[in-house]
């Protein structure tokens, strides 16, 4: 069984940092690419960080460019989301997603397997 | 840059309806489309993906049609567990990007 899960969600004053990880098991982890999505209270869906397979390839949405880096270890069946300089706006759940590669079209279609999620809340 | 947009915002059905939920993007993006359920307190499930290709496991109550800048996601007879927030998604090819669009509310 697939399973995906979130940790390291927690309070943080504005300009702080916080490191997520994300715990993955049933599957063969070093070959699928993954992504982070979150939700602020309320509110819809937000894609923020997608990696490739081998890590070589990251990429990230321009709300959090530059303060966050995305991050594996295959070894270790992990992905991690290093945030820094985080703001109010930043509070949310944390979703990581394995990514569903559609192999007749030759793309990553979205997330086909998700975390429940961890909760990041910035204020001081 | 790509803007989604989903309508109505909610939507009212009875249990045994059909609901047709919206989705368009302002600008062509072919197929690339993907539609999700949320239920409140859980995490997002992949529905459709390709526009009209139902994710496994998904029942074929579910189906999804549209391409260019119109799509639609269609429940032929909703039951208790459908009532829930549906997302449509659009991912581009390379570097992946995914964009969401705000969300339809289907409730009772």
């Amino acid at each position: 069984e697939v399973q995906l899960v979130e940790s390291g969600g927690d309070l943080v004053q504005p300009g702080g940092s916080l490191r997520l990880s994300c715990a993955a098991s049933g599957f063969t982890f070093s070959s699928y690419a993954l992504s982070w999505v979150r939700q602020a209270p309320g509110r819809g869906l937000e894609w923020i960080s997608f990696i490739s397979a081998g890590g070589d390839t990251t990429v990230y949405a321009d709300s959090v460019k530059g303060r966050f880096t995305i991050s594996r270890d295959n070894a270790k069946n992990s992905l991690y989301l290093q945030m820094t300089n985080l703001r109010d706006e930043d509070t949310a759940v944390y979703y990581c997603a394995r990514a569903y590669y559609h192999d007749r079209s030759g793309y990553y279609v979205g997330g086909d397997y998700w975390g429940q999620g961890t909760l990041v809340t910035v204020s001081s | 840059e790509i803007v989604m947009t989903q309508s109505p915002v909610t939507l009212s059905v009875s249990p045994g309806e059909r609901a047709t939920l919206s989705c368009r993007a302002s600008q062509n993006i072919r197929s690339n489309v993907a539609w999700y359920q949320q239920k409140p307190g859980q995490a997002p499930r992949l529905l459709i993906y390709a526009a009209s290709t139902r994710a496994t496991g998904i029942p074929g109550s579910f189906s999804g049609s549209g391409s260019g800048t119109e799509f639609t996601l269609t429940i032929s007879s909703l039951q208790s567990e459908d009532f829930a927030v549906y997302y449509c998604q659009h991912y581009n090819n390379w570097p992946p990007l995914f964009i969401f669009g705000p969300g339809t509310r289907v409730d009772i």
